[in-house]
């Protein structure tokens, strides 16, 4: 069945340095969508991106759809503690499937 | 708009007991999920509805039960509680497929 792999599992940065996290598929996706979960939190939308290769950005967030639409990374420019929380990708084949999630921390 | 909700906040079970979850969305969203999300790790699919009394089973269904008789509301039911199901549970609604989901704060939830 589709399946969705999200690396690192965990990453400990100090502030200021940059962060990423990868998503891939099994599977072709039609879509792939980014939240975010701050600790005791809910997921919570960032972005979706649809179209092959598509590259978007919000502040200091950079995201990007694989040319083949089975991969996407999540880039953080410059991490401050507010960045800290789980990153989820979550991947529409024929359902929606969630990665299992970066956790990242931050050291000030 | 309220968003999602969820009730209770927190709850403690002993192993057979049962309880219901409950959600509700004021969005108008036709689209509603349970997720179950353990420790360390994602969201697995535990049940979904397309719209008013139509519910399919996702990835972890087993010892839960869904309901959708309003558009607002989509209770879960777990009937024979068990250590297993010791888990943060989430109800998310969207209006579309493929849309954002919209998430309810969850419901702790651990049976001993």
């Amino acid at each position: 069945g589709q399946q969705v792999m999200q690396i690192p599992q965990y990453q400990h940065v100090q502030e200021g340095e940059d962060f990423t996290t990868y998503c891939n598929s099994s599977t072709t996706l039609s879509n792939i969508q980014w939240y975010k979960q701050r600790p005791g939190g809910h997921p919570v939308f960032l972005i979706q991106l649809v179209k092959s290769g598509e590259v978007k950005k919000q502040k200091r967030l950079t995201f990007q759809f694989g040319e083949a639409k089975k991969n996407s990374s999540l880039h953080i420019t410059a991490t401050q503690t507010t960045d800290v929380g789980t990153y989820f990708c979550a991947g529409y084949g024929n359902k929606l499937v969630f990665g299992a999630g970066t956790i990242l921390r931050v050291k000030s | 708009n309220a968003g999602v909700t969820q009730t209770p906040k927190f709850r403690i079970l002993k192993i057979g007991q049962s309880m219901t979850l409950q959600c509700t969305q004021d969005m108008n969203h036709n689209y509603m999920y349970w997720y179950r999300q353990d420790p360390g790790m994602g969201l697995k699919l535990i049940y979904y509805s397309v719209g008013a009394g139509i519910t399919d089973k996702g990835e972890v269904p087993n010892g839960y039960n869904v309901s959708r008789s309003t558009t607002e509301d989509f209770p879960l039911r777990l009937e024979l509680a068990a250590p297993s199901q010791t888990s943060v549970y989430f109800c998310a609604s969207t209006m579309q497929i493929y849309n954002e989901q919209f998430f309810g704060p969850g419901t702790r939830l651990t049976v001993l």
